[in-house]
């Protein structure tokens, strides 16, 4: 079993749609928890954290549910500009920092 | 205040040659990870070092890569012999703990003929 898996996709939708991403992860003693993007397989640029009780940054709404070991991103409102691979990523626990990634979920919106 | 910087940015070799890759963290980052995304798969954790330390390199294969961070001068992930299963992007990231967010470099993509 993946250390982290995501539903690798592609999502196609229109602009303006509301899309939805989730993501499992399977050390439950994982520590700290993010979305990056990464497009055309460029350098992945975080995104945002993720926390338990959930945060928010403009369109993009980041939840964690640690009982689940459940993770999602939420998109409102998709741009053109937000077509991308979406990489659900975790760190192990507090002796180990390098970051797991999933293989990412890809992200095209159509005009 | 620059980011994180790799070079080269791209490099081809010939089986059996040496490739070193260079990793320069951000100002004031003195923890460095490197990463290595092969086509068509997700990036996977290689090594993580600190100055003149390596801190964790459970990712690392066991024979042919080599990381270093020195007190001065970049970071060098070194990969001895090349094969052509080496061809892969390889990021680097840096932080300026182990316990804050990581920034990636650009990558250096590394094709072995």
């Amino acid at each position: 079993r993946k250390e982290v898996e995501q539903d690798p996709g592609p999502f196609n939708v229109p602009e303006g749609a509301t899309v939805a991403f989730n993501c499992t992860y399977s050390n439950s003693a994982s520590q700290s928890f993010f979305w990056y993007r990464q497009d055309c397989r460029k350098e992945p640029k975080l995104l945002m954290s993720v926390y338990s009780s959930g945060n928010e940054d403009g369109r993009f709404t980041a939840q964690l549910n640690r009982a689940s070991q459940y993770i999602s991103l939420l998109i409102r409102d998709s741009k053109l500009s937000d077509s991308a691979t979406y990489l659900c990523v975790v760190t192990g626990d507090t002796g180990r920092r390098a970051l797991t990634f999933g293989s990412g979920t890809r992200l095209q919106v159509q005009p | 205040n620059a980011g994180v910087m790799q070079n080269p940015r791209h490099l081809v070799r010939r089986r059996g040659q040496e490739a070193r890759l260079r990793c320069s963290p951000m100002k004031g980052h003195s923890h460095v990870y490197w990463y290595r995304q092969l086509p068509e798969e997700g990036l996977k954790f290689m090594v993580y070092l600190q100055k003149e330390n390596i801190i964790d390199e459970s990712g690392m294969p066991k024979e042919r890569f080599s990381a270093e961070f020195p007190k001065e001068g970049p970071s060098i992930l070194r990969i001895q012999q090349v094969v052509r299963g080496d061809s892969a992007a390889y990021f680097c990231a840096s932080s300026p703990t182990g316990f804050h967010e990581q920034f990636f470099g650009p990558g250096t993509r590394l094709t072995v003929l």
